[in-house]
């Protein structure tokens, strides 16, 4: 069956990386998401990359995938007090969400100034 | 564009009674998703509708369901409401237009608290 794993908790420095990690158990996932929930707030979109890459770059956002170790990574360069936040790993058979996402329990990213 | 708008933002209800959550997705998607998100059990799918068919529904139980109208928008029923009904239940909709981006656009969730 599909499982999405993520470490609970995260703390950086204001200003260092933050390198969030996720295994999946679903070798047939054609697409990984990093999404970010702010207090209060739905799920925000951060990125997503297809399972034929290996790597994406977004502005401060990088994303590492190891597809033999079904190893997903999200690196925050120059992390902020404003990314504190809850980051889910989520993967899906198929774009769109046809078929449902499934979602690690999340990683709380807590910033100490 | 207006983002996923779903109401009511906030309710309490009694078990045994009933609920109906609402979601506008975003205008010209087509697919809408439902999530509840506990704290224990983390995000899990509920179902998912397009041009008002559920394609795909997660391992709920019959309580839960939920139907999508012609202009996309979409409702979730809970009956027979339990205390682990408790959640926030979010919906998320999608393009679904052939562009293959893989994203889902997820309104702020309803907050159902069952006492």
């Amino acid at each position: 069956g599909e499982d999405v794993e993520q470490s609970l908790f995260l703390s950086v420095r204001e200003g260092d990386s933050s390198v969030i990690n996720c295994t999946y158990t679903d070798s047939s996932s054609t697409y990984l998401y990093w999404y970010k929930q702010e207090p209060g707030a739905g799920l925000q979109l951060l990125t997503y990359i297809f399972s034929n890459m290996d790597m994406k770059q977004d502005q401060r956002l990088t994303v590492l995938l190891n597809k033999k170790d079904k190893h997903l990574s999200l690196r925050i360069a120059d992390t902020q007090t404003g990314d504190s936040a809850i980051y889910f790993c989520a993967e899906s058979l198929s774009g769109g969400g046809a078929d449902g996402l499934t979602f690690g329990k999340g990683t709380h990213l807590i910033i100490q100034p | 564009k207006a983002g996923v708008t779903q109401t009511p933002r906030y309710l309490i209800k009694t078990r045994g009674q009933q609920v109906t959550l609402s979601c506008s997705p975003i205008s010209g998607h087509r697919s809408v998703s439902w999530y509840q998100q506990t704290p224990g059990q983390g995000l899990q799918f509920l179902f998912e509708y397009f041009s008002e068919t559920q394609r795909n529904k997660g391992n709920f139980p019959g309580r839960f369901s939920g139907r999508q109208f012609s202009n996309s928008r979409s409702e979730m029923n809970v009956s027979t409401l339990e205390l682990g009904d408790s959640a926030l239940y979010l919906c998320a909709s999608s393009p679904m237009d052939g562009s293959n981006t893989g994203e889902l656009f997820f309104g702020e969730g309803s907050r159902l608290t069952v006492l």
